[in-house]
C-alpha cells in the first residue's frame, strides 16, 4: 500500500519567511498527489494537486508544490508567509489502481509575527 | 453547490449512548468517505463507498461502529453504545472518483464528546 511521510510534525517560520513543508510517498509509480490545509474547526480544503501534467503546480492563497519523481516528493512552498497560513497542512496521495488516498501525519505550520 | 454538509456540528453525550453523524455529499459524487481525527492517531479512514455500496469498512474500529447509505444523497456513521474513546471529529468526503484524478471534498466536520 502507499504511504506518505511529511517531515516535521510542527514548522515555524517569521511573516514574510519562505514556507517550506516536505512530502515524500512511497510509490515508484506517480501517483496523484495533493496537499489539503485545515484551518482550526474546520475540514479540509484543496490547496493543490498533481495529476501527472505540468510538475510545477501552482494553488490557492500562493502556494506551490514540485513533483518529483526521483525524490518521491511533493514539497509545498510558499515564497512569503503570512500570519493566515497558520493551519495544519496535509499531504496525501492516491494510487492508479484505489479508489482512496493515503494521507500523511500533517504538519502544523505557525507563522511568527 | 453547497457541499458536503455534515450534521450535527457538535453533540456531546454521555457514555452508553447511541450517536447517529450525518452527511449529505455533493450531488453526483459517486464515492463517500468517513474519516475520524484525533491528536492521537491523526486522520484514520473509517469506510468509504461507491455508488450507495460499501467498499471498504475496515477501518471501522469495532461492532460499535456501524455505516449505512441509504442512498446518493445520505449517509449515517451510527456509535452504540459509544465510549469516552470514541470522542474526535469525524469528517465525511465525497468525490467523482479518485481514479479520475479528483480530490475530496470535505465537510466541516462533527465534533463528538462522549463523557
Amino acid at each position: 500500500a502507499q504511504s506518505v511521510t511529511q517531515l516535521g510534525s510542527h514548522v515555524s517560520v517569521s511573516e514574510g519567511a519562505l514556507v517550506l513543508l516536505r512530502c515524500n510517498y512511497s510509490s515508484s509509480v506517480p501517483p496523484y498527489l495533493f496537499w489539503y490545509v485545515q484551518y482550526p474547526n474546520q475540514g479540509l480544503q484543496l490547496l493543490l494537486k498533481y495529476t501527472s501534467a505540468a510538475t510545477l503546480v501552482k494553488g490557492i492563497n500562493g502556494f506551490e508544490a514540485e513533483f518529483k519523481k526521483s525524490e518521491t516528493s511533493f514539497h509545498l512552498t510558499k515564497p512569503s508567509a503570512h500570519m493566515s497560513d497558520a493551519a495544519e497542512y496535509f499531504c496525501a496521495v492516491s494510487e492508479n489502481t484505489g479508489n482512496q488516498f493515503y494521507f500523511g501525519t500533517g504538519t502544523s505550520l505557525t507563522v511568527i509575527p | 453547490d453547497a457541499g458536503v454538509i455534515q450534521s450535527p456540528r457538535h453533540e456531546v453525550t454521555e457514555m452508553g449512548q447511541e450517536v447517529t453523524l450525518r452527511c449529505k455529499p455533493i450531488s453526483g459524487h459517486d464515492y463517500l468517505f468517513w474519516y475520524r481525527q484525533t491528536m492521537m492517531r491523526g486522520l484514520e479512514l473509517l469506510i468509504y463507498f461507491n455508488n450507495n455500496v460499501p467498499i471498504d469498512d475496515s477501518g471501522m474500529p469495532e461492532d460499535r461502529f456501524s455505516a449505512k447509505m441509504p442512498n446518493a444523497s445520505f449517509s449515517t456513521l451510527k456509535i452504540q453504545p459509544s465510549e469516552p474513546r470514541d470522542s474526535a471529529v469525524y469528517f465525511c468526503a465525497s468525490t467523482p472518483g479518485v481514479l479520475r484524478g479528483y480530490g475530496y471534498t470535505f465537510g466541516s466536520g462533527t465534533r463528538l464528546t462522549v463523557v
